[in-house]
């Protein structure tokens, strides 16, 4: 079963600006974790948030993670065309399984 | 460096046939791997996890019968599609836990299965 909930479900925007998508989820997590998937492709690992932390960075890239909320946001940052793709959470838990969110399509237009 | 290389990339059967696919921890050994399915246009959702040597751990409403997982070495996973039907199109990717819990996966390429 999906541990919790996206949103937007589908964001457009154009190249520079932000893009900021929002992860909801219900238990407790040992890590959170956000993929990035183009169409028809496999997974690639952006940035994993451990439950003792606030917020990461990676790049054009900020992560937060609110444990008390039982939320996380990523924020790109100056988009790309090449960013076009999408976005999934996922929570870990102490064994490596990951439920993953219903995901966030982004379109990026030149 | 240690990645998960996952076969085919993609096939094509005809329905009522059974597909097996394979995914190999390479240069780590993987006592635990987990198989996904995405369906397309949705997230990705567990299926089982496999456990080297013992009988696999399927999610509510994954049928054990027709998704065969068999986990004989510390190097190799195989989930087997019986009987494929078309409903059963979509991308297949495993993934396999670091040692450390709390440092992202290796997952394989992802497989995806066109049933026609």
């Amino acid at each position: 079963s999906q541990q919790g909930e996206e949103d937007p479900q589908a964001l457009s925007i154009q190249e520079g600006e932000n893009a900021t998508m929002n992860c909801s989820y219900k238990t407790s997590i040992n890590n959170l974790q956000w993929y990035r998937q183009n169409s028809g492709r496999g997974l690639v690992h952006l940035i994993l948030i451990r439950s003792n932390e606030r917020e990461k960075h990676s790049g054009r890239l900020r992560v937060t993670l609110d444990t008390s909320k039982k939320s996380s946001s990523l924020l790109i940052t100056a988009s790309r065309a090449a960013d076009t793709a999408s976005y999934f959470c996922a929570t870990g838990d102490s064994w490596g399984k990951l439920q993953f969110g219903a995901g966030t399509q982004v379109v990026v237009t030149p | 460096g240690a990645v998960v290389s996952q076969h085919p990339s993609w096939v094509i059967c005809k329905s009522g046939t059974s597909v097996k696919i394979e995914c190999r921890s390479l240069d780590f050994q993987a006592t635990t791997m987990f198989w996904y399915r995405q369906f397309p246009k949705q997230s990705l959702m567990l299926m089982a996890t496999s456990n080297e040597g013992s009988k696999a751990t399927y999610e509510q409403g994954v049928e054990k019968d027709k998704f065969l997982i068999n986990h004989a070495s510390l190097t190799l996973s195989t989930l087997t599609v019986t009987s494929a039907h078309p409903e059963d199109s979509s991308f297949y990717i495993c993934s396999a836990p670091r040692r450390n819990m709390n440092t992202e996966a290796f997952f394989g390429q992802g497989t995806r299965l066109t049933v026609v």
